[in-house]
């Protein structure tokens, strides 16, 4: 166990849908990053976020949007969905000081079908 | 982030050592290499981290050499439940606070037979 937590485990929806997937870093980790898992694309980083504020962003598209709350969970918001969205999505978490190997602890994840 | 290249697959034998060796060229002077493992439906699991030389732990060894434009991953007599996909990625480092996003290959899909 992690200590990081996803929700929902499954979600299945339809095209055109909106979901939110949950993450809750591990106790006391600051930085937040969200990674997407096809079986075509392999896992590839979406976005981050370090103590509420966007960090840095990488192959997002303009559909999913995400936000890290004061408590500094996290939430992923897919919208206008379509099949090729389904896939992993896992949520990773980070002490965020310097120093120490430089360790992310991954989520279970949240398997998105859209059907 | 330099990119990474390293066998699609190995297979061994429980018992055996395995060593997984990954080509990182442009590796930058300040990156990391970095190796994670993957069991299948689940979010990858840091093993190991280091910069140069050999870094040990309880589950595997890395060794880098001086021009540290590769590295080995090194798992002492391996199991079944070894079998996994090895990622190795090169970047970040703990200077940056926030830290940096992982950038995975392909990994290195080790299997092993009893």
């Amino acid at each position: 166990d992690s200590g990081v937590t996803q929700t929902p485990k499954h979600l299945i929806t339809a095209t055109g849908q909106r979901v939110t997937l949950r993450c809750s870093p591990r106790s006391g980790d600051l930085s937040v990053y969200w990674y997407q898992q096809s079986l075509d694309q392999g896992l590839q980083f979406l976005i981050q976020y370090y103590n509420g504020e966007e960090r840095a962003k990488g192959n997002i598209l303009e559909r999913f949007s995400a936000q890290q709350f004061p408590d500094l969970h996290s939430e992923l918001n897919l919208s206008s969905l379509e099949l090729g969205d389904s896939a992993l999505y896992f949520c990773a978490s980070r002490r965020g000081l310097a120093g120490g190997p430089d360790e992310q602890f991954f989520g279970p994840g949240t398997r998105l079908t859209v059907l | 982030l330099a990119k990474t290249t390293q066998p699609i697959s190995m297979d061994s034998y429980e018992g055996q050592e395995v060593n997984i060796t990954c080509s990182h060229n442009n590796i930058a002077t300040n990156d990391y290499i970095t190796w994670y493992q993957q069991f299948p439906s689940q979010g990858p699991r840091f093993i190991i981290q280091g910069y140069k030389t050999k870094v040990t732990n309880e589950v595997a060894s890395l060794f880098i050499p001086a021009d540290r434009k590769s590295s080995t991953l090194s798992l002492p007599r391996v199991s079944l439940s070894d079998t996994a996909v090895y990622y190795c990625l090169v970047g970040g480092g703990t200077s940056n606070q926030a830290g940096t996003a992982l950038i995975f290959g392909k990994g290195t899909t080790l299997s092993v037979s009893s």
